[in-house]
């Protein structure tokens, strides 16, 4: 399994709240991601890191920012948390992006609820 | 916008039979297309990539076509087991940057 690991595994907090969800990865992969999934939407991309402080958005970015400060951590943070949040976040990795086709490797998930 | 379809919510399906699931999409024409398997509570694991040149891949059981002229793909689980009960997601790199978007998953009952 990719060395991938997601912290915390379940959070619950409440509205208004700024919530940090970590990811370490110990593959030295360039690329990491950051996906939400809700029922009936699938898994949607929040952000993604191509390198150390370079990010970008994805399809569904408002609300949340992004921080890597080092190639094996990525951070995503909800600066102040909606129950729109509430979703299952997944990780992942990939030695491949931009355009070269590649597998990722997803962490095992963080499940947030905001109440 | 872009839109990836999969031909059903749930499949059932007798062991040892066949099973087909089906990806749809539209407004896009992706150089490759992946199927990811996920189980409950898990994050979802790589299976297959197949490229926009290539019509078919096997690995083991499993196979996958890729008809871009129909914008479809098929992935089929041969000889099914009730160990391959799962949801599985096709993905496809809608914005040419391995940037990849998720149809929302067959979720695939084999039945003994």
């Amino acid at each position: 399994d990719a060395g991938i690991t997601q912290s915390p595994r379940h959070k619950v907090t409440e509205t208004g709240t700024p919530v940090t969800l970590r990811c370490h990865q110990t593959e030295n992969h360039r690329y990491m991601y950051w996906y939400r999934q809700d029922p009936g939407h699938g898994l949607r991309l929040i952000h993604y890191s191509y390198g150390v402080k370079d990010t970008d958005k994805g399809e569904v970015s408002d609300g949340y920012s992004v921080s890597r400060s080092k190639t094996e951590d990525f951070l995503l943070t909800l600066e102040s948390a909606t129950s729109s949040q509430t979703s299952v976040y997944f990780c992942a990795i990939s030695s491949s992006g931009q355009g070269a086709a590649g597998e990722l490797f997803f962490g095992e998930g963080s499940r947030l609820t905001v109440l | 916008s872009q839109k990836i379809e999969q031909n059903s919510e749930a499949l059932n399906i007798q062991e040892g039979k066949t099973a087909t699931l089906t990806c749809n999409y539209t407004n896009y024409s992706p150089a490759y297309l992946q199927w990811y398997r996920q189980d409950p509570g898990r994050g979802p694991v790589f299976l297959l990539l197949i490229r926009e040149n290539e019509k078919e891949k096997r690995k083991e059981r499993l196979k996958v076509t890729f008809d871009t002229t129909l914008k479809q793909s098929l992935f089929h689980i041969t000889a099914s087991q009730p160990a391959d009960s799962a949801t599985y997601l096709c993905a496809l790199d809608m914005d040419g940057a391995n940037n990849l978007f998720f149809g929302t998953g067959t979720r695939l009952t084999v039945i003994p």
